[in-house]
C-alpha cells in the first residue's frame, strides 16, 4: 500500500529566501507526482506533475525533482513572497491504475 | 473553458441526515473522481467514476454512493451523516482513468 510522507508539516521563512519542501513514497512504481498548492478552504491548484520518466520539472520560481529509486521528491521554491503562504501537498499515482495518494501536506508561511 | 466545478460551496446538515453534492467536469473530461479531506488532512479517495460505472473505490462505507451521468457529470451522496464526515469534499476530473486530474473548488459541508 502506498504512503505518502510529507516533511516538515509547517514551515516559515522571512520573504525572499529560498527554500525545499520534502516528499517520501514507499512504494517507488509510480506512474507521475505531483505537486499541489491549498489555500485556506480552497480547493487544490496543480503546480507539477513529473511523469516516472523524468527527473525534474520547472515553472517560474519552482522547480520539482523526482528521486523515484530512493522514493523522493523536493519541492523547491526561489525567492520565496507573502504570496506563496499555502499548503502544499505532494500526490503520487501509482501504475496499475491506482487512485492517487496524498501526503498531509506542508503548511508554508512566508513572512513579509 | 469553465474549470471543474462544485455545487453547493458550503452545506449544513444534521447527524443522520442524507447529503448530495454535485461535480461538473472541465470540458472534454470524461472521468470524475472524489475526495473528503479533513481538517490539517491530505485528501483521501473515495472513489472513481468512469463510462457511468464506478471504477475505483477507497476504504469508505456503503453510506457513500455515487452516480455519473451521460454527461460526465457525477453526484455525491452520503446516508446518515455523522458528526465525523465533516470535511472538504474534493471532486477532481481528468481524461480517463489515469489522466492528469484537475481539481474542483470543494464543498465544505458540516456535519451537526
Amino acid at each position: 500500500k502506498q504512503e505518502v510522507t510529507q516533511i516538515p508539516a509547517a514551515l516559515s521563512v522571512p520573504e525572499g529566501e529560498n527554500l525545499v519542501l520534502n516528499c517520501s513514497f514507499t512504494d517507488s512504481a509510480i506512474y507521475n507526482l505531483q505537486w499541489f498548492r491549498q489555500d485556506p478552504g480552497k480547493g487544490l491548484t496543480s503546480l507539477l506533475l513529473i511523469q516516472s520518466s523524468q527527473r525534474e520539472q520547472t515553472s517560474g520560481r519552482l522547480n520539482a525533482s523526482l528521486d523515484k529509486s530512493s522514493g523522493r521528491s523536493t519541492l523547491y521554491i526561489a525567492a520565496s513572497q507573502p504570496g506563496d503562504s499555502a499548503t502544499y501537498l505532494c500526490a503520487v499515482l501509482n501504475s496499475g491504475n491506482t487512485p492517487l495518494v496524498f501526503g498531509k501536506g506542508t503548511r508554508l508561511s512566508v513572512i513579509a | 473553458d469553465a474549470g471543474v466545478t462544485q455545487s453547493p460551496t458550503h452545506l449544513i446538515k444534521t447527524r443522520g441526515q442524507q447529503v448530495t453534492l454535485r461535480c461538473s467536469p472541465k470540458s472534454g473530461h470524461d472521468t470524475v473522481s472524489w475526495y473528503q479531506q479533513a481538517l490539517g488532512q491530505g485528501p483521501q479517495f473515495i472513489f472513481q467514476y468512469y463510462e457511468e460505472e464506478e471504477r475505483q473505490r477507497g476504504n469508505f462505507p456503503d453510506r457513500f454512493s455515487g452516480h455519473q451521468f451521460p454527461n460526465y457529470s457525477s453526484e455525491l451522496n452520503v446516508n446518515a451523516l455523522l458528526l465525523g464526515d465533516s470535511a472538504l469534499y474534493l471532486c477532481a476530473s481528468s481524461l480517463n482513468t489515469i489522466g492528469h486530474q484537475y481539481f474542483g473548488p470543494g464543498t465544505r459541508l458540516t456535519v451537526t
